[in-house]
């Protein structure tokens, strides 16, 4: 069965600082990786997606992703984090016949003035 | 626009008080999908569905039910809810055409308080 883990429930980070959001999934195939942004009180917003090829992709609002299949790897980046940037931000993988989306915990994240 | 519709956006109820909880989307997706959210939990699959007719459970189905009789409409129904379904509820859309059936897009939410 797929999974994802989050290790990092809250990060505390100061604005213009680097941002750095770790996520491990467990997949037998070949794996659909998501990055979701969650705002207080919205609903679910998609950041960035990984299906194949370039294992550096690029999402909204400046973050980047990279995959690492030696690592069961998907880790969350932006060089340089702004106050909106805080929200709750889920990993998830999809896969198998029912198109499941499997999402980790979350990770919060603040950003200090 | 292209979007998942949810109603209502916010509902307070009593145990036992049957409710329907409807979801729509515009886009001609053969996928849907129903996700509860609780704090510390992330998101759980409730039921989905992959085409008319076509539904079958998730990871944490007690207590639903859902119907799929037209393509666009999702809804989820409670018919007897419980404190414990107290959550934040999400539907999911999602085309079925090679990659693009992985990428699912959601609703604004529905929070649900069951007293």
């Amino acid at each position: 069965a797929q999974s994802v883990t989050q290790p990092d429930i809250h990060i505390t980070v100061s604005e213009g600082a680097s941002l750095e959001l770790r996520c491990n999934y467990s997949y037998g195939a070949t794996p659909y990786l998501f990055w979701y942004v969650q705002s207080p009180g919205q609903g679910l917003q998609l950041l960035l997606k990984y299906f194949s090829g370039d294992t550096l992709v690029q999402g909204i609002k400046g973050f980047e992703a990279e995959f690492k299949r030696s690592q069961s790897s998907f880790n969350l980046r932006k060089p340089s984090v702004h106050w909106s940037d805080a929200a709750e931000y889920f990993c998830a993988v999809v896969g198998g016949s029912n198109y499941k989306l499997t999402f980790g915990k979350g990770t919060l994240l603040t950003v200090n003035p | 626009e292209a979007q998942v519709t949810q109603n209502p956006r916010y509902l307070i109820t009593v145990t036992g008080k049957k409710l329907t909880v409807t979801c729509s989307q515009n886009m001609n997706h053969e996928y849907m999908s129903w996700y509860r959210q609780d704090p510390g939990l992330g998101l759980r699959q409730i039921y989905y569905s992959m085409n008319v007719e076509v539904t079958d459970k998730g990871d944490v189905p007690e207590g639903y039910k859902v119907s799929r009789k037209e393509k666009r409409n999702f809804p989820l129904i409670l018919e007897s809810p419980s404190p414990n379904q107290t959550s934040l509820y999400f539907c999911a859309s999602s085309p079925s055409s090679g990659d693009l059936t992985y990428e699912q897009y959601f609703g604004p939410g529905t929070r649900l308080t069951v007293t």
